[in-house]
């Protein structure tokens, strides 16, 4: 069966720092990832997707970018933190449309 | 591009009654899917229901179903018999056929359950 990795679960960290959040899935060949970020008590905000290695679109030019090195692997990345990239952040990945979205745990990021 | 919109931030309804959620987008695609998810304060996305755009016959979950209008771009979700479990953080999602298979989703609509 296909299951989905997040890690880290929860993460503190000063302004300015880097991140690298980092997401796996397992038990399926070339899926889409997705990454978003969840504000408290707000919507889901689309900020990367990629349909194949090495293929990311943007939603969100800001300063983070996202990576996929490996078909199954999928990097969210960001040189120096805002107090803005607070939230939670949210993996998920589909085959196309055959399938629905199936989702992470999700990354609780506090910027302090 | 694409946009969900759900006008209702918050909703409230009484143990076993019935109520519906609103959802509309935008697109100028023919080819589409509409999904609804729930969030449960654990946070855990869990489909609900999902609609093929080309598929006029409105879908249903036992108690969940949809009442899908192409035309006016409208998806609404209607939860009938609602039980305490129900409460959650609903949205609706947008997902395009083939190619640029990008998932947008709304701001949400958070439920509560009257006992």
């Amino acid at each position: 069966s296909q299951t989905i990795h997040q890690w880290p679960a929860t993460l503190v960290q000063p302004v300015g720092s880097p991140l690298s959040l980092e997401c796996t899935v397992e038990g399926t060949s070339n899926p889409n990832l997705y990454w978003y970020r969840q504000a408290a008590g707000r919507g889901l905000q689309l900020l990367f997707y990629s349909v194949g290695i090495g293929q990311i679109s943007s939603e969100v030019p800001q300063n983070l970018s996202a990576s996929r090195p490996q078909d199954r692997q999928f990097i969210l990345s960001s040189k120096k933190l805002l107090l803005s990239d607070s939230g939670f952040y949210l993996c998920a990945w589909s085959l196309g449309t055959v399938t629905e979205a199936f989702f992470g745990q999700g990354t609780r990021l506090t910027v302090v | 591009a694409q946009t969900v919109t759900q006008s209702q931030p918050e909703m409230s309804v009484q143990e076993a009654e019935t109520v519906t959620l609103s959802c509309t987008y935008d697109t100028s695609e023919s080819d589409y899917y509409l999904f609804w998810y729930k969030q449960p304060p654990s946070r855990q996305m869990i489909l609900v229901i999902r609609q093929e755009a080309y598929k006029q016959q409105n879908a249903t979950e036992n108690r969940f179903s949809v009442n899908f209008q192409k035309a006016a771009k409208s998806f609404s979700l209607k939860i009938s018999d609602s039980q305490l479990g129900d409460a959650a953080m609903y949205f609706c999602a947008f997902q395009t056929n083939f190619g640029n298979e990008k998932l947008t989703f709304g701001t949400g609509t958070r439920l509560t359950i009257i006992p």
